[in-house]
């Protein structure tokens, strides 16, 4: 079992509609947690931080849920330079700050 | 750019051949972050640096695979006697100290024929 799991998608949506990502990490020492977004043939790159206490970015929503484990991002009003993959991201307590990835889940916002 | 530079940007080599890939960090970042990225997954851990020292080389996948970065900054990532499998997106990331955000390059794009 890989330490995140995400949804591969795709997910195809119109302009303007709310999608939600989800996600889910095996290991319970994770403390540190993000979301990353990563456009064809590019580098990732930091979305946002997911805060225990649930954090809002322009349309962005961060959920965490430290008890199942679960990590969400909502989009509201999509736009079509959302189209990308979006990373569900940890860091393991008491590691050197590497990063374990999410397989990604792509996103595709339709005109 | 003051961004994380890394090079070739693409690399096609045969197989059995050796290849080296550089990463020039953000200038000042303490840690560095090698990360290979199979078509279609996400970016998986490789090796860390402190400066100089090495601290982590547990996501190394084989004894083909070596990296250094003798004077703390510029980094190189070598792999010997490339096999089919190592073909991938090598990224590098670093960061101003341990468990700061990770800036990434573009990644060098290796393809073993």
């Amino acid at each position: 079992r890989k330490e995140v799991e995400q949804d591969p998608g795709p997910f195809n949506v119109p302009e303007g509609a709310t999608v939600a990502f989800n996600c889910t990490y095996s290991n319970s020492a994770s403390q540190s947690f993000f979301w990353y977004r990563q456009d064809c043939r590019k580098e990732p790159k930091l979305l946002m931080s997911v805060y225990s206490s649930g954090n809002e970015d322009g349309r962005f929503t961060a959920q965490l849920n430290r008890a199942s484990q679960y990590i969400s991002l909502l989009i509201r009003d999509s736009k079509l330079s959302d189209s990308a993959t979006y990373l569900c991201v940890v860091n393991v307590r008491g590691s050197q700050g590497n990063l374990i990835f999410g397989k990604g889940t792509k996103l595709s916002v339709k005109p | 750019g003051a961004g994380v530079s890394q090079s070739p940007r693409y690399k096609v080599a045969k197989r059995g051949q050796d290849v080296a890939l550089r990463c020039d960090p953000i200038s000042g970042h303490v840690s560095l972050f090698w990360y290979q990225q199979a078509l279609g997954q996400g970016p998986e851990f490789l090796t860390y640096f402190q400066n100089e020292a090495q601290l982590d080389k547990s996501g190394l996948p084989s004894d083909r695979f070596f990296a250094e970065r003798p004077e703390g900054s510029v980094s190189t990532l070598k792999i010997q006697r490339t096999q089919q499998e190592d073909s991938a997106v090598y990224l590098c990331a670093s960061s101003l100290a341990m468990n700061q955000p990770q800036h990434f390059g573009d990644g060098t794009r290796l393809s073993i024929l």
